[in-house]
């Protein structure tokens, strides 16, 4: 049982490139989220989705798109990257009213 | 908006000794909270949920107690040891809505001193 899988773990962009994180479940989770982690400020809601078709916007949601065509999978689309999105990215999913389970991350620097 | 707050920022005790974190929140119509733990360089693991319901929940050595009507959990862990040490997060689920939209403490960094 492999949890939540996030590709790639590390990334380096340049200014104004585009790229996916990738995000998947196997545990059946209608609920997924994608969170940034920046020190000083916690983690921050950036996109989430209650299931395949539905996606919703968090506190932080500008530069960043998302999809969810099926269960399993939630890619995090930066559209032209920037300096202010250097972060550690995390993946979450999780039942109704259950446990959280989070990605091991994906650090990301822009320069 | 719902803010959560943790004090102290970082906490350093010796091995064996008990000690209780803290999480506070300004808005009470929460639906649940959760404490989480990270380790340097890795994702949250999740500790234990409180449903809005409850007072407490128990892991091992790992209590738990909310009280909404103050805006106030504590982590309670039990004879502290070396791999306790990480940081410590809490985080709550906005009214009408379960965990896809959580708001989320700063941390306690806990370090155990063998």
């Amino acid at each position: 049982n492999a949890g939540v899988t996030q590709t790639p773990k590390f990334q380096v962009l340049k200014t104004g490139q585009s790229m996916t994180l990738q995000c998947a479940q196997d545990m059946n989770h209608e609920y997924m989220s994608w969170y940034r982690q920046d020190p000083g400020m916690g983690l921050r809601l950036i996109h989430y989705s209650v299931g395949a078709g539905i996606t919703d916007q968090g506190e932080v949601p500008n530069g960043y798109n998302v999809s969810r065509s099926t269960t399993e999978d939630f890619p995090l689309r930066l559209l032209s990257a920037a300096p202010s999105q250097t972060s550690v990215y995390f993946c979450a999913s999780s039942s109704f009213n259950e446990k959280l389970f989070f990605g091991s991350g994906t650090q990301l620097s822009v320069l | 908006k719902q803010e959560v707050t943790q004090i102290p920022a970082a906490l350093s005790v010796p091995e064996g000794e008990n000690l209780v974190l803290n999480c506070s929140f300004t808005d009470s119509a929460i639906y649940n909270l959760q404490w989480f733990r990270q380790d340097p360089g890795k994702g949250l693991t999740s500790l234990l949920l409180i449903q809005s319901s409850q007072r407490e929940q128990t892991s091992g050595r790992l209590n738990a107690s909310l009280d909404k009507s103050s805006g106030r959990s504590t982590l309670y862990i039990a004879a502290s040891q070396p791999g306790d040490s990480a940081t410590y997060l809490c985080a709550v689920s906005l009214p009408n809505f379960g965990n896809e939209k959580l708001t989320f403490g700063t941390g306690t960094r806990l370090t155990i001193i063998p």
